[in-house]
């Protein structure tokens, strides 16, 4: 099946500095992709919805500011957590599909473990 | 907005037993997807059923659809030690054309005690 990468697996940061999490699809090309965060115990939210050369679409309650998305090529995806505070740690969980219309699986990245100190 | 409700909640049977997990969601779907996720990893995707399929089977895996009902269930027979994880339902709204990224159930924590 298409293979979603996501870089990098954890991460330790100091508060107030940002830290970008990448997501590749690597042998497909994804015009979106999608961004989740989970919180220990609890479901997938979904943060935001990238597209390929515009804007990302945010969730209701999801900082534009904060969660900054590029997708600047087919097959990449960047979030950037901009000044870090202990409340973003996080698992952040990426995807995308595969567009064969709407009837297609999502493929999700490895996570991102977030831990802001 | 979080609208597919998985019960139960937390499940721990005997190896070699059935394992059934119900998935209950709210909208209009093209499909209802099943996920498992090992503790802090990323998702595997199990299997997809479309909202015309009634029922659809993978190895020990069977999937139903109801969409009458708006749920689905989710069936793991002869259960293996290394089913232990969470499983999660999650919808694609048939209002999104594809373009949606999908809502998750809260999770059934399935432990198989050998």
């Amino acid at each position: 099946g298409a293979v979603v990468s996501q870089h990098p697996s954890r991460v330790i940061c100091k508060s107030g500095t940002s830290v970008k999490i990448e997501c590749r699809s690597l042998d497909f090309q994804a015009t979106t992709m999608f961004w989740y965060r989970q919180f220990p115990k609890q479901s997938l939210m979904l943060m935001a919805t990238s597209n390929e050369g515009s804007k990302a679409t945010y969730e209701q309650g999801v900082e534009k500011d904060k969660f900054l998305i590029n997708h600047a090529s087919l097959t990449l995806s960047t979030l950037t957590v901009t000044s870090a505070h202990p409340e973003d740690s996080s698992f952040y969980i990426c995807s995308a599909r595969d567009y064969e219309g709407a009837n297609t699986e999502a493929f999700f990245g490895q996570g991102t473990r977030l831990t802001v100190v | 907005s979080q609208q597919g409700e998985e019960d139960p909640q937390a499940l721990s049977i005997q190896e070699g037993e059935n394992a059934t997990m119900n998935c209950s969601y709210k909208t209009s779907i093209n499909n209802l997807q099943w996920y498992r996720q090992n503790s802090g990893r990323g998702l595997v995707h199990l299997i997809l059923i479309r909202s015309n399929e009634r029922e659809k089977h993978s190895g020990r895996l069977r999937v139903t659809l109801d969409t009458s009902k708006k749920s689905s269930s989710l069936l793991i027979t002869a259960s293996r030690a290394a089913d232990t994880a969470s499983y999660f339902c999650a919808t694609a709204e048939s209002s999104g054309g594809g373009a949606d990224g999908l809502t998750f159930g809260k999770g059934t924590h399935l432990i198989i005690q050998p």
